[in-house]
């Protein structure tokens, strides 16, 4: 949906190169969710945050992988190091509260491309 | 218990067909249903959704059935159209938690 911005839409590294996907939510919705999606997979849950705090990240790998989502500005995934396994659909979800699916929105993702 | 198992992987319907889509649950926890769906190059974007205390929910040429004994629920598109051809993912949510599950989607192809 239009309302969810990710940048950048497409983005290429090399193995080793640090990644940053950024995310800003719809006006008015202060919670995040990060999902990614491998080739022919679901979306997988990574992180829900609100701004200033991680509420979950059970699914978000213990290494390499960080979000946040400040005061002031997009939320962030950051991955360390990528590996090509990394390569994937990463999408953003906001909403306007918690376990708010029935008005939360989903961005046109980013496509992380590990050469 | 947090899967969500969706069937086909994927669908080949005339048009003017019926495309049959089918999601089973184990966690009878879930008390959100929503279906999504997703063209090339594009987020998911949430078709329609139900709840548990109903048997069928229909918006346009989407219904949803749902069978809470079994923990299945379907989405049917009648008169499907080619426009209709994209990724349809099946999804559910607790109540209690955070996140939404999806299946692992249904490539649809409707043919002229």
């Amino acid at each position: 949906n239009a309302g969810v911005m990710q940048n950048p839409r497409h983005l290429v590294r090399r193995r080793g190169q640090e990644a940053r996907l950024r995310c800003s939510p719809m006006k008015g919705h202060s919670h995040v969710y990060w999902y990614r999606q491998l080739p022919e997979e679901g979306l997988k849950f990574m992180v829900y945050l609100q701004k200033e705090n991680i509420i979950d990240e059970s699914g978000m790998p213990k290494e390499r992988f960080s979000a946040e989502f400040p005061k002031e500005g997009p939320s962030i995934l950051r991955i360390q190091q990528v590996v090509r396994g990394d390569s994937a659909a990463y999408f953003c979800a906001s909403s306007p509260g918690q376990g708010g699916w029935a008005e939360a929105f989903f961005g046109q993702g980013t496509r992380l491309t590990v050469v | 218990q947090q899967q969500v198992k969706q069937s086909p992987q994927s669908l080949i319907v005339q048009k003017g067909g019926i495309s049959i889509i089918n999601c089973a649950y184990e966690n009878t926890a879930f008390d959100y249903f929503p279906w999504y769906q997703q063209f090339p190059g594009k987020g998911p974007a949430l078709l329609i959704a139900i709840r548990p205390d109903v048997s069928e929910k229909k918006e346009g040429r989407f219904t949803i059935s749902f069978n809470k004994s079994a923990k299945q629920f379907s989405l049917h598109i009648m008169d499907s159209q080619p426009g209709d051809s994209a990724t349809y993912f099946c999804a559910a949510y607790t109540g209690g938690g955070n996140k939404l599950t999806f299946g692992t989607g249904t490539q649809l192809k409707v043919e002229l």
